[in-house]
């Protein structure tokens, strides 16, 4: 199994970005996101689909249909960029790099 | 506050054994679902194994079977990942983690305990 994401996408400070995850195993399970800055631990920002978990800023948002999970960052600061990964049970999609130009 | 420290790492050479260890704290460990997780250095996640409660459930990657054993003592606050025949490729900051939500979702990470296999 393998869940796909673009190595990269880019925003400017203040604008939407959305990043996706396909792949099969998001036919059978829920999707989770997390964020991972440089030299640290990740950080689940959406569990089950679309839920935040207490803490996480309501400029996340998430989707999913079928085979792909999206998600979405609306307002983007300049403190979110990192590293984003999707999961699907036990398989890790292989990351997004999100630059705030 | 939830607190999970690993230790155990260090540079071991292709062929020999680790074992890495999780102390909990700050939450009712015996309660929740832990995994260990992986992070090749420059690379992405990669979930290794999990562990149910109790103990009694196990699951492993592909890439583990055989070679790796999670294991917890609840009355120690403590997981467990015992690795046998090292290759260079298991390589990487492995995590230790709690599953908050579900059994998936993966919501307290350590800092991290780095595994360098190389002769």
């Amino acid at each position: 199994y393998e869940l796909i994401q673009p190595p990269s996408v880019s925003v400017y400070p203040g604008q939407t970005v959305s990043i996706t995850c396909s792949g099969d195993k998001l036919g059978d399970d829920y999707a989770c996101w997390y964020q991972q800055k440089p030299g640290q631990s990740p950080v689940l920002v959406i569990y089950q689909d679309r839920k935040r978990p207490s803490g996480i800023p309501e400029r996340f948002s998430a989707s999913h249909s079928r085979n792909t999970a999206t998600l979405t960052i609306i307002g983007t600061q300049a403190m979110d960029e990192a590293d984003y990964y999707c999961q699907a049970s036990s398989v890790f999609g292989g990351g997004t790099k999100l630059t705030v130009l | 506050q939830v607190q999970l420290v690993e230790s155990g790492g260090g540079v071991v050479q292709p062929g020999r054994s680790l074992r890495l260890s999780c102390a909990a704290s700050g939450f009712r460990f015996s309660s929740y679902v832990m995994h260990w997780v992986r992070q090749a250095p420059g690379k992405g996640l990669q979930w290794v194994a999990g562990i149910s409660n109790d103990g009694n459930n196990k699951y492993y990657a592909d890439s583990a079977k055989g070679r790796i054993t999670i294991s917890r003592d609840n009355s120690r606050n403590t997981l467990y990942l015992q690795m046998n025949s090292l290759r260079t490729e298991d390589t990487a900051v492995y995590y230790c983690a709690n599953a908050y939500h579900d059994f998936w979702s993966i919501y307290y990470w350590g800092q991290g305990s780095l595994v360098t296999v190389s002769s």
